[in-house]
């Protein structure tokens, strides 16, 4: 594609549900790049998938966070028993090969936790 | 975590002047990114500057890298106002642990007035 792009735009959920965020990265990148941000902050990293494994999912907050890239392409990040304070715009990201390459960003989903 | 730090938090000028923009770091890099995101819209690749490089050119862009002091700045020639945004630093860096996390400031608001 010629682009990233993210899936759905914007997501509503209640408090306590389970949510599901898709990323389409460039076709060919190998490196994929999960964010989160917050309203006035910078982007905070998550986890990197290169290919189909997660190379670092230092960043995911916690157990309720969880994201597959099974055939190396689409990765979908899912967010179980979802809190308000999960509420953010989620970023994604995806690269040539190597981390060092520039990183192309998708609109992002905002996800409103109520 | 955030490394980066923009200065200033925003900045409003006339359209035609100079702006710049300036982020500081704190650990040891491979490259420095700058990124524009516009209201409601996905991060936008600027220009990037590996660590071995001083200063670096793209169209109305300059950006310039101290690494002896660790920061770097962004500044914008002849503002129109399709540059209103905000703008990123993001650094990839050998100290934070790994190499590929970008790792953002909270970004300058720019704001061209006509």
């Amino acid at each position: 594609g010629a682009g990233v792009s993210q899936t759905p735009s914007n997501k509503v959920t209640e408090k306590g549900k389970y949510v599901e965020l898709r990323c389409d990265p460039i076709s060919g990148h190998t490196a994929l790049y999960w964010y989160r941000q917050s309203l006035g902050q910078g982007p905070e990293f998550l986890i990197y998938f290169q290919g189909t494994g997660a190379a670092d999912d230092s960043g995911l907050p916690n157990d309720r966070f969880f994201a597959v890239r099974p055939e190396g392409s689409v990765s979908t990040l899912k967010i179980q028993r979802t809190e308000r304070g999960d509420s953010a715009v989620y970023l994604c990201a995806s690269s040539f090969r190597h981390s060092t390459d520039t990183q192309y960003f998708g609109p992002g989903t905002r996800l409103t936790v109520l | 975590s955030q490394q980066g730090e923009e200065d200033p938090q925003a900045l409003s000028i006339q359209e035609g002047e100079n702006a710049t923009m300036n982020c500081s770091y704190k650990t040891s890099i491979n490259n420095l990114q700058w990124y524009r995101q516009n209201s409601g819209r996905g991060l936008v690749h600027l220009i990037l500057i590996r660590s071995n490089e001083r200063e670096k050119h793209s169209g109305r862009l300059r950006v310039t890298l101290d690494t002896s002091k660790k920061s770097s700045s962004l500044l914008i020639t002849a503002s129109r106002a399709a540059d209103t945004a905000s703008y990123f630093c993001a650094t990839d860096g050998i100290g934070g642990g790994s190499n590929y996390q970008l790792i953002w400031g909270a970004g300058t608001k720019l704001i061209i007035k006509p």
